[in-house]
């Protein structure tokens, strides 16, 4: 049972490039989200999906875009990249947004923009 | 006040100690409570859920105090591999769980 499966582990993009973080999650969890996480920083959600086909903004969505066209993938695209993307992003998934059901992570992609 | 806030301490004991971590959140409505661990340059990793009536899980202890909007985790007898992050998670209205920043323990021999 993979889990939470994000790729690339490692990103160095030039300013102005564009890129896509894949992930891919193999339990069958229609609520997905991408995170990034800032040195000494919380979690900021990006954005999040509740299902195939439907997509949500989140705290921090400018300069991001997603889609969902299936239950298992969720990339996430970064246009015309800026220093300001520089962090790791966190995919993760999880069974219900209710009750006590915690997140799976993906192993994050850090991103280096110079 | 922020949503969810946290001590980014470090916490520095030494193995065998008992240490506990709270984490305040601002909206009386939010329903659920979740502690996770993450390692440095790793993934966070659910560690547990936060009931009302509180639990326990081996040598951790998670409470949950609604009239004073904080939840707790207690951790005894430390071990070294007890260092890490700790990060509290809380849900509201929109059930999407809001991140606190973590509290650093550094378990030392």
């Amino acid at each position: 049972n993979a889990g939470v499966t994000q790729t690339p582990k490692f990103r160095i993009l030039k300013i102005g490039q564009s890129m896509t973080l894949q992930c891919t999650q193999d339990m069958n969890h229609n609520y997905m989200y991408w995170y990034r996480q800032d040195p000494g920083m919380g979690l900021k959600l990006i954005y999040y999906s509740v299902g195939a086909g439907i997509t949500d903004k989140g705290e921090v969505p400018n300069g991001y875009n997603v889609s969902r066209s299936t239950t298992e993938d969720f990339p996430l695209r970064l246009e015309l990249a800026a220093p300001s993307q520089t962090s790791v992003y966190f995919c993760a998934s999880s069974y219900s947004t209710q009750g006590n059901y915690g997140y799976t992570f993906g192993s994050g992609t850090r991103l280096t923009v110079v | 006040r922020k949503e969810v806030e946290q001590d980014p301490g470090p916490f520095n004991v030494p193995e065998g100690a008992t240490v506990a971590f709270n984490c305040t959140y601002s909206n009386s409505a939010s329903q659920s409570f979740f502690w996770y661990r993450q390692d440095c340059r790793k993934e966070p990793k659910l560690l547990m859920s936060v009931y009302s009536s509180g639990n326990e899980d081996g040598r951790f202890t998670a409470q949950l105090n609604r009239a004073s909007q904080y939840i707790s985790l207690l951790i005894r007898d430390s071990k070294l591999s007890d260092s890490a992050t700790y990060l509290c998670a809380v849900s509201g209205g929109s059930y999407i769980p809001t991140f606190g920043r973590g509290t650093s323990l550094i378990v030392h021999p």
